[in-house]
């Protein structure tokens, strides 16, 4: 595998129902990003981590909830969705998220739909 | 604080035609500026950077784009058109006052038409 990967590619799930988003970056980066992308609307950061810590939350509601246990791996954790949640989430990488010089690796995405 | 606006949500141009989509930039110290291209239902590729070397800056499937700082300007172009430039492109400039966080403009969308 090469760059940043995202699993699932593809995720429909009920308000009631938990699941979880992965990303895994291959490129020996520092920084992780989770984006929101929907319909009409700009691309939206939602959390950063940079070194495993997070240093970004933008105002992101509860129901979504990230974790980073290694500087290759980012989870976003989802329980109790809306529907207007219903979006593409990806997921991005660069060297170093407190640099100036700010390069972003992206995934593919995953298509979320919340029934 | 940084910020990016790109001129047009839509563009259509003839496949062969010139491509030219704005962006403006607002930033209080020289930028790093970014356009990206997205294809339907993937995730966002880098096209070029600008990171305050050459003003022209080249990038890859034949689009280039150039720094204008008197104009706040780094539109991008491509001389002629294909079809498999259909997409929606980016700009993007790193905001130098939130850790370099990326912030990007609401996107063009452009087709080509046949």
């Amino acid at each position: 595998e090469t760059g940043v990967t995202q699993t699932p590619r593809h995720l429909v799930m009920g308000m009631t129902n938990k699941k979880s988003l992965k990303c895994e970056q291959h490129l020996g980066h520092n920084a992780m990003y989770w984006y929101k992308q929907s319909a009409k609307k700009p691309l939206e950061l939602m959390f950063v981590y940079n070194f495993k810590e997070q240093t970004e939350n933008n105002s992101v509601p509860s129901r979504f909830s990230p974790e980073c246990p290694n500087s290759s791996h980012l989870f976003l954790h989802l329980h109790t969705l809306q529907p207007e949640d219903s979006a593409l989430y990806l997921c991005a990488s660069s060297q170093d998220g407190l640099a100036d010089y700010n390069e972003q690796f992206f995934g593919p995405g995953t298509r979320l739909t919340v029934l | 604080a940084q910020s990016v606006t790109q001129l047009g949500s839509h563009v259509s141009v003839s496949e062969g035609a010139l491509v030219l989509l704005r962006c403006n930039y607002s930033s209080s110290v020289p930028p790093y500026l970014f356009w990206y291209v997205q294809y339907p239902n993937q995730g966002l590729q880098l096209l070029l950077k600008y990171t305050s070397a050459a003003t022209l800056v080249k990038g890859i499937n034949g689009f280039e784009a150039e720094f204008k700082k008197s104009e706040t300007s780094f539109h991008l172009t491509k001389p002629s058109a294909h079809m498999r430039d259909a997409a929606e492109y980016f700009c993007a400039v790193s905001d130098q006052g939130s850790q370099g966080n990326l912030i990007f403009g609401k996107g063009t969308k452009l087709s080509v038409k046949p």
